[in-house]
């Protein structure tokens, strides 16, 4: 059974630009959540999505959106990219009871 | 502000001993609790989840949840070298929602 799949592993930005993060989740899993993990803050919550709908939001700027496929895919993305933007982003997906499988995540650094 | 609070550590065991992990968490609404385990550099993997409280053993590991005391353990017993990891400790709240609240997560060194 293949686990959630992040792309791209490692991504290099520049100030100003945007970019997109994908995550397929475990098959028959409708519930994606994405996290921010920097070594100052740890694992925050960025929002979750559940049959295409974002269900939950944390607290971080208006810059981070995603969404959701039909077929549970998630994206998300991150406009006018900031230094502090630079972290592992960890996408997680849950059957809905239970354990959240983490994906390997995407580390972003912002130049 | 919904928290969860882990110490730090490190928590330094000898390879064999009891390494124990604790987690306290601030808001009685909270219903699932979770513990990862994180290699440095890889992102964080499923050890076992509880709901009700007492012990749940799952081989070497047990996890306690005290609700009244807004407390839950990691004990891992016969510590290996290759336990050695960051323990991160995460909160479901109720209602129709996935989110977890993380804690920073200890630092587990365990000595040869």
């Amino acid at each position: 059974k293949a686990g959630v799949t992040q792309t791209p592993r490692y991504l290099i930005k520049t100030r100003g630009q945007q970019v997109t993060l994908s995550c397929s989740p475990i098959s028959g899993h409708r519930s994606v959540s994405w996290y921010q993990q920097t070594p100052g803050q740890g694992l925050q919550f960025l929002f979750e999505y559940f049959s295409e709908t974002q269900r939950n939001k944390g607290n971080f700027p208006g810059r981070f959106s995603g969404r959701q496929f039909s077929n549970s895919r998630s994206e998300m993305n991150v406009s006018t990219l900031e230094l502090g933007d630079s972290a592992l982003y960890l996408c997680a997906s849950s059957p809905g009871q239970g354990g959240y499988t983490f994906g390997s995540g995407t580390r972003l650094t912002v130049v | 502000q919904k928290e969860v609070e882990q110490n730090s550590g490190p928590l330094s065991v000898p390879e064999g001993a009891i390494a124990s992990l604790n987690c306290t968490y601030s808001d009685r609404g909270s219903q699932s609790f979770f513990w990862y385990r994180q290699y440095s550099g890889k992102s964080p993997e499923l050890i076992m989840f509880i709901y009700s409280n007492g012990d749940k053993e799952d081989g070497r590991f047990t996890a306690q949840l005290n609700k009244a005391s807004q407390y839950v353990s990691l004990l891992i017993r016969d510590s290996q070298p290759s336990d050695s990891a960051t323990y991160l400790c995460a909160v479901k709240y109720g209602g129709a929602t996935n989110k977890l609240i993380f804690g920073t997560g200890t630092l587990l060194a365990v000595q040869p």
